[in-house]
């Protein structure tokens, strides 16, 4: 079984902040992990992804992720926060043997001037 | 690729009325799955399939069916329409593998009144 526990509905910051928002997960198996972003009134797409290579992981808009096998985390983070990164974000988890990768509930991210 | 594409864009139904909400695919992909998503409630899953012939229920799948005959399509019928299943759905496709990334279409938003 999996799991995907986001930290918190909304997390708000200042343009040029930093950006961090959580998730932890719960897999019996080692897992491959995912940050999906969804702007308004659109589709999912891919943020960046954990494989089992590197444990830090930089996907597109300067965002990172960082997979911590202790700590069963993989927080997702930008050093400078723009506008434009205001929108939902799910981190989501999938081990081999899954069908179909398992979504936390998602993060708002709200940017303010 | 057009990648996944989902018609309509915007539906509104009456209490009764029955619909199909159209997916199709042409990344010869062999998961699909749609999802329902509602405020603070993330992505729910309602069915999904792993192969042409082969479905499965989700999280959420009453009040839906679903076929898939083919590998590229991969519609929603919805039996009798109730309010509770005004929402906006979602479908997605992925590969086979536990590292491969699920790719999802624009969204429908459909009313039921």
């Amino acid at each position: 079984a999996q799991s995907v526990t986001q930290l918190g509905s909304h997390v708000s910051v200042s343009e040029g902040a930093l950006v961090l928002l959580r998730c932890n997960y719960s897999s019996s198996v080692p897992p491959y992990l995912f940050w999906y972003v969804q702007y308004p009134n659109q589709g999912l797409q891919l943020l960046l992804k954990y494989t089992s290579a590197a444990t830090l992981v930089k996907g597109i808009n300067g965002f990172e992720a960082e997979f911590k096998k202790s700590e069963t985390s993989f927080h997702l983070t930008k050093p400078s926060a723009h506008m434009s990164d205001a929108a939902e974000y799910f981190c989501a988890v999938s081990t081999g043997g899954s069908y179909i990768p398992t979504f936390g509930r998602g993060t708002s991210l709200i940017v303010h001037p | 690729n057009a990648g996944v594409t989902q018609t309509p864009k915007f539906q509104v139904l009456k209490t009764g009325q029955s619909m199909t909400l159209q997916c199709a695919q042409d990344m010869n992909h062999e998961y699909m799955s749609w999802y329902r998503q509602d405020p603070g409630m993330g992505l729910r899953l309602i069915h999904y399939s792993v192969g042409a012939g082969i479905t499965d229920q989700g999280e959420v799948p009453n009040g839906y069916n679903v076929s898939r005959s083919t590998t590229e399509d991969f519609p929603l019928r919805l039996l009798s329409a109730a309010p509770s299943q005004t929402s906006v759905y979602f479908c997605a496709s992925r590969g086979g593998r536990g590292t491969d990334t699920q790719y999802f279409g624009p969204g429908t938003r459909l009313t039921v009144l």
